[in-house]
């Protein structure tokens, strides 16, 4: 069965820092890897996702994430974190080869110190 | 373009009430999705369609029944809720075919008195 595990309830990050958010995931198969965030009392806006290729993904507002099947992981990194990126970040799995399932972590609430 | 659309956007029901969420998609998405959000426990799958005509149990289906009515909408009814049910429910779409994510709506707040 997918999973997917953000071991970090919440991160603090000074203004200008860089910043890594960690995402392990579990599929059999090649998984399908998206990065959502979400502002207080929004919606969710997709960051980036990766399907094939490429195993560095760029995304919008400046993130990227890397994909690394040997550890499983799709971790989201961003080299100088701004006030506005404050939110919550939710990683996701699809499996898109059977019943279209995506599965989503329980997500990382990033916090940014002036 | 109006892309996923959920009604209502806030809901107060008393326990043992029963109610259906309404949510379209105007993408000619052929999958689509209920999540509930809850503090600290991410978005979970409670139901979804491959496809029209089929559904499938998710993380956190119990309390819920889901109907696909058509290709554009899909339902989620609570026939007796529960004050366990007050969540923030998002409605998602998404085509296997052409590879996307998922698109949301706005999700809809439901309190269970």
């Amino acid at each position: 069965a997918q999973s997917v595990t953000q071991p970090d309830i919440h991160i603090t990050v000074s203004e200008g820092a860089s910043l890594e958010l960690r995402c392990n995931y579990s599929y059999g198969a090649t998984p399908y890897l998206f990065w959502y965030v979400q502002s207080p009392g929004q919606g969710l806006q997709l960051l980036l996702k990766y399907f094939s290729g490429d195993t560095l993904v760029q995304g919008i507002k400046g993130f990227e994430a890397e994909f690394k099947r040997s550890q499983s992981s799709f971790n989201l990194r961003k080299p100088s974190v701004h006030w506005s990126d404050a939110a919550e970040y939710f990683c996701a799995v699809a499996s898109y080869s059977s019943a279209s399932k995506i599965i989503f972590g329980s997500g990382t609430r990033l916090s940014i110190r002036p | 373009n109006a892309g996923v659309t959920q009604t209502p956007k806030f809901q107060v029901l008393k326990t043992g009430q029963s109610m259906t969420l309404q949510c379209a998609q105007d993408m000619n998405h052929n999958s689509m999705y209920w999540y509930r959000q809850d503090p600290g426990m991410g978005l979970r799958l409670i139901y979804y369609s491959a496809s029209e005509g089929t559904t499938d149990k998710g993380e956190v289906p119990n309390g819920y029944n889901v109907s696909r009515l058509n290709k554009r909408e899909f339902s989620l009814r609570l026939e007796s809720a529960a004050p366990s049910q007050t969540s923030v429910y998002f409605c998602a779409s998404s085509d296997r075919q052409a590879n996307t994510e998922a698109f949301f709506g706005q999700g809809t707040r439901l309190t269970v008195v």
